[in-house]
């Protein structure tokens, strides 16, 4: 059974830093690109960043680029995204989502979330 | 390219069937739409990729339709667990997604 795992969410202050992380099982990770996603409170969805399986290739979302990394370790089967200069608009839940085989940017599997609050 | 999904909220009653609509802002392969649902509290749910064809364990209650600008999920009869948020997505270069339509008894 495929599962995803976020963890690391909580509460930052503004111009603050906080790591995600997201442990995966169930599935030959290294072959799946992995991607984060984040909804804001009441809002719709909005990609992040995504990761090839490997981690050579990396993308982000304009309004990401330069403050938030992502990386993953394949002999963890956990993906981070370390996120830097925080604004209160990145106040969000923070769900990693698995890219399907065939598609980077198709997510089939989703875990539960973790909540970030930016505070000022 | 910028999706727009109407309405916003759909209010239905279990039994009937419910049509809804994503519009992009400009055309793009249908064999990248997506269309995902989330229920209060949940993680989304892949439903339909290439825009017409069922993830797995999907009920064949939903299905989804379209090309070009203009595309819909349509659930035949409404359960229960139907009522819920729906987003549609472009899944080419730096995807996006809908705003969501809300599914209400």
């Amino acid at each position: 059974e495929v599962q995803v795992l976020e963890s690391g969410g909580g509460l930052v202050q503004r111009g603050g830093s906080l790591r995600l992380s997201c442990e995966a099982s169930g599935f030959t990770f290294r072959s799946h690109a992995m991607s984060w996603v984040r909804q804001a409170p009441g809002k719709g969805l909005e990609w992040v960043s995504v990761i090839s399986g490997s981690g050579g290739n990396t993308y982000y979302a304009d309004s990401m680029k330069g403050r938030f990394t992502i990386s993953r370790d394949n002999s963890k089967s956990t993906v981070y995204l370390q996120m830097n200069s925080l604004g209160v608009e990145d106040t969000a839940v923070y769900y990693c989502a698995r890219g399907s085989g065939a598609w980077l940017y198709l997510f089939d599997y989703w875990g539960q979330g973790t909540p970030v609050t930016v505070t000022s | 390219v910028v999706l727009t999904q109407s309405p916003g909220t759909m209010s239905l009653s279990p039994g009937e069937r419910a049509s809804l609509s994503c519009r992009a802002s400009q055309s793009f392969s249908s064999s990248y739409l997506a269309w995902y649902q989330q229920r209060p509290g949940q993680a989304p749910r892949l439903l339909i990729y290439g825009a017409s064809t069922r993830a797995t364990g999907v009920p064949d209650r939903f299905s989804g339709s379209g090309s070009g600008t203009d595309f819909t999920l349509t659930i035949s009869r409404l359960e229960p667990e139907d009522f819920a948020v729906y987003f549609c997505q472009q899944y080419g270069m730096s995807p996006t997604f809908g705003q969501g339509t809300k599914l209400e008894i």
